[in-house]
C-alpha cells in the first residue's frame, strides 16, 4: 500500500527558510515522479513543483519559481522541498503526491496525482 | 494559462439523488487532460477521475466523468453519505508541465 509521510512544517518568520520532507513507502519510489501541492487555510489546491523519478527534470509554479527547490534522494525514498524567502502567502498545508503517468492510445503522456500524504502545515508569520 | 471555473460553488442534495458538477476551462484542454479529486475535511485529496472519463483504482462506478474541449462534468449517480465533500477539477499542460485546479464545488447534505 502506498504511504507518503510529510514532515518539516512549522512556524517561520517572513524571509526565512524551511525544508520539507516526504518519505514514501509501499511502492518503488525511484520509479515515480513526485509533486508538492499546497492548500492555504480554507482555500483550494495549488500545484507547487514536480521532480522526475531520476531527478533529471524539475518544474515549478510561477508563484514559487526562484524561491523553492524540489529535490530527491532515492536511496532514502524521500523528496524534499527547500523553501527560501518565505512570504505570508506561502502559509499552507503542503502535500506531497505521487505522479501517476498514463500513456494514451495516441502516445500522449498524462500526469496526475494518484496518492497523497496527509500534509504538513507551514505558517509564515512574524 | 488555462483557468478552470467550477459550478455551482455549493450543491445541496440528499442521499440517493444524482449530483452533476461542472468544470469549464478558459481554453480548450488538450486531449482531455482533466481530472477530478474529492477532498473531505482534514484529509488529503483523492483522485477520482483522470483523462476526463477514466475512473481511478478503487473508485465506485457511481462516479463518472465526461466532457471534452472546455466543458467537463463529474456525475455521481446516487449519492451515498460518504460522498459529501469538496470536489476539484484539475487540468494538465504537458510542455512545460503545469497543473491547475478549479476553485472547488462543495457538495453538502440537504
Amino acid at each position: 500500500q502506498v504511504h507518503l509521510v510529510e514532515s518539516g512544517g512549522g512556524v517561520v518568520q517572513p524571509g526565512r527558510s524551511l525544508r520539507l520532507s516526504c518519505e514514501g513507502s509501499g511502492f518503488p519510489f525511484r520509479s515515480y515522479g513526485m509533486h508538492w501541492v499546497r492548500q492555504a487555510p480554507g482555500k483550494g489546491l495549488e500545484w507547487v513543483a514536480v521532480i522526475r523519478n531520476d531527478g533529471s527534470q524539475k518544474y515549478y509554479a510561477d508563484s514559487v519559481k526562484g524561491r523553492f527547490t524540489i529535490s530527491r534522494d532515492n536511496s532514502k525514498n524521500t523528496v524534499y522541498l527547500e523553501m527560501n524567502s518565505l512570504r505570508a502567502e506561502d502559509t499552507a498545508v503542503y502535500f506531497c503526491a505521487r505522479d501517476f503517468v498514463v500513456v494514451t492510445v495516441t502516445m500522449d503522456k498524462e500526469s496526475w496525482f494518484d496518492s497523497w500524504g496527509q500534509g504538513t502545515l507551514v505558517v509564515v508569520s512574524s | 494559462e488555462i483557468v478552470l471555473t467550477q459550478s455551482p460553488g455549493t450543491l445541496s442534495l440528499s442521499p440517493g439523488e444524482r449530483a452533476t458538477l461542472s468544470c469549464r476551462a478558459s481554453q480548450t484542454v488538450k486531449t482531455n487532460y482533466l481530472a477530478w479529486y474529492q477532498q473531505k475535511p482534514g484529509q488529503a485529496p483523492r483522485l477520482l477521475i483522470y483523462g476526463a472519463s477514466s475512473r481511478a483504482t478503487g473508485i465506485p462506478d457511481r462516479f463518472s466523468g465526461s466532457g471534452s474541449g472546455t466543458d467537463f462534468t463529474l456525475t455521481i449517480s446516487r449519492l451515498e453519505p460518504e460522498d459529501f465533500a469538496v470536489y476539484y477539477c484539475q487540468q494538465f499542460i504537458d510542455s512545460p508541465p503545469t497543473y491547475t485546479f478549479g476553485q472547488g464545488t462543495k457538495l453538502e447534505i440537504k
